[in-house]
């Protein structure tokens, strides 16, 4: 299974931007990224993926690197609502399962 | 609300008993797949359904088992349970079958405790 590298937790303050950062070295060229997080006592919720370019939807950024070995998801203003575990998923294109690691527990202070 | 819903929220039962858990997914949808959370395991894909039929398998025991009906409704059955089989189990469901492209919406999952 693909694994991607994700730091254990971060912190950040309400309506300031945050950036989660993933490392997904082993990806190959048809290999997608997947965003999803889990806020407490809930199933996981899908926030973004792409495949080359960066992507924008109402929740999210996802700035992919050049070389595609890493990506970063961009949350523009932080909520409290925003405080959960985010997991970075590399997902290729016949693959049907969601590897989940550990994730990255967010800490939002008000 | 991510559409999908999962019954019962909550379960306690017995060592060695059976239970079934019951997932209804996302209107249109068509691929429903099962998850484990446990705090030692984390989250674990068990398997995968298209339109009635297996089309992945992960970790999951021989004492699980899982079926999606004609209606696409899938039940994920759990026998002779142990004290380690307490974990939240997770429903999702995607539109089609095309891994990579496609998201994967979640229930709110069914938390089972095995005394």
């Amino acid at each position: 299974d693909a694994k991607t590298t994700q730091p254990n937790s971060m912190e950040s303050n309400e309506e300031e931007p945050v950036h989660l950062p993933c490392n997904h070295s082993t990806i190959s060229g048809t290999d997608y990224i997947h965003w999803y997080r889990q806020l407490p006592s809930q199933g996981p919720e899908y926030v973004i993926h792409g495949l080359t370019s960066n992507v924008n939807n109402r929740m999210a950024s996802l700035a992919i690197a050049e070389d595609r070995k890493s990506s970063t998801l961009i949350l523009h203003r932080a909520t409290l609502r925003d405080a959960a575990v985010y997991y970075c998923i590399q997902l290729s294109q016949g693959a049907q399962k969601l590897v989940f690691g550990q994730g990255t527990r967010l800490t939002i202070n008000p | 609300d991510s559409g999908v819903t999962q019954t019962p929220k909550h379960l306690i039962t017995a060592t060695g008993q059976r239970v079934t858990l019951r997932c209804s997914p996302r209107s249109g949808d068509l691929s429903v797949y099962w998850y484990q959370q446990s705090l030692d395991q984390g989250l674990q894909f068990l398997i995968q359904y298209y339109n009635g039929e297996e089309r992945a398998k992960g970790n999951i025991l021989e004492r699980f088992s899982a079926q999606q009906f004609p209606d696409l409704h899938s039940e994920l059955n759990l026998s002779s349970l142990e004290l380690g089989d307490s974990a939240l189990y997770f429903c999702a469901s995607s539109v089609s079958n095309r891994g990579g492209r496609e998201t994967q919406y979640f229930g709110p999952g069914t938390r089972l405790l095995v005394l």
